[in-house]
């Protein structure tokens, strides 16, 4: 079946540090990729997604590259702020028209000023 | 306007009583979900509903019983609450036809069982 591997959390760094969440998947054929993002006290939204490999998505400094060789699609961004802190989800879809995300475990992310 | 939206957002509930969380979307999508989020803030799909046809059920306890009357609603009753059964239960709707997988997640629903 379908899973996600994300880097255990919590992660805490300073304002304008980078950062690097790792993400994993296992799943047959060709997933589309993504990365969600759940504010405190709020649901997930999309931060970015990835449909092929070799797609780079991005949004709001935040970026991902679809690596099929390494099966990995991790986040990045060069200089995180107070207001990145949340929690963080790399889910797969397997686009065989079932309808399902498979979500990672979430990485909580904290940005100390 | 609130895209996804779920009532109620707070509950708490003794075991052993049947209670009911409400999902309403206005994106005019034809797909639903729920998903249940436990204390580790793992999340795993439970159901889901395409123009008010059942696609997904994940082994979910029959205690849990969806209702979706038309393709903007999607209801979570449970029967005989466990104490297991306290998370946060989040509603989320998609167009079948997009094929993105984006989906777009109400606020959630937190119940607590006593």
């Amino acid at each position: 079946g379908n899973s996600v591997t994300q880097m255990e959390g919590p992660v805490t760094l300073s304002e304008e540090a980078f950062l690097t969440i790792n993400c994993t998947y296992t799943a047959t054929g060709y997933p589309s990729l993504f990365w969600y993002v759940q504010y405190p006290g709020e649901g997930l939204q999309l931060l970015l997604k990835a449909t092929k490999a070799d797609d780079k998505g991005s949004n709001k400094g935040f970026e991902a590259t679809y690596r099929k060789e390494t099966t990995s699609f991790h986040l990045e961004k060069g200089s995180v702020q107070v207001s990145d802190s949340a929690v963080y989800f790399c889910a797969l879809s397997d686009n065989f028209g079932n309808e399902k995300l498979t979500f990672g475990t979430g990485t909580r992310l904290t940005i100390i000023p | 306007d609130t895209a996804v939206s779920q009532t109620p957002k707070y509950l708490v509930t003794q075991m052993g009583n049947d209670k009911s969380i409400k999902c309403e979307q206005n994106l005019g999508h034809d797909t639903m979900y729920w998903y249940k989020q436990d204390s580790k803030k793992f999340l795993k799909i439970m159901f889901s509903y395409n123009n008010k046809e059942l696609i997904i059920n994940e082994t979910v306890p029959n205690r849990f019983s969806p209702k979706s009357p038309d393709k903007a609603h999607l209801n979570l009753h449970i029967n005989s609450l466990e104490l297991g059964d306290s998370a946060v239960y989040f509603c989320a709707s998609r167009n079948q036809g997009t094929n993105t997988g984006e989906l777009f997640f109400g606020e959630g629903s937190r119940l607590t069982v006593l």
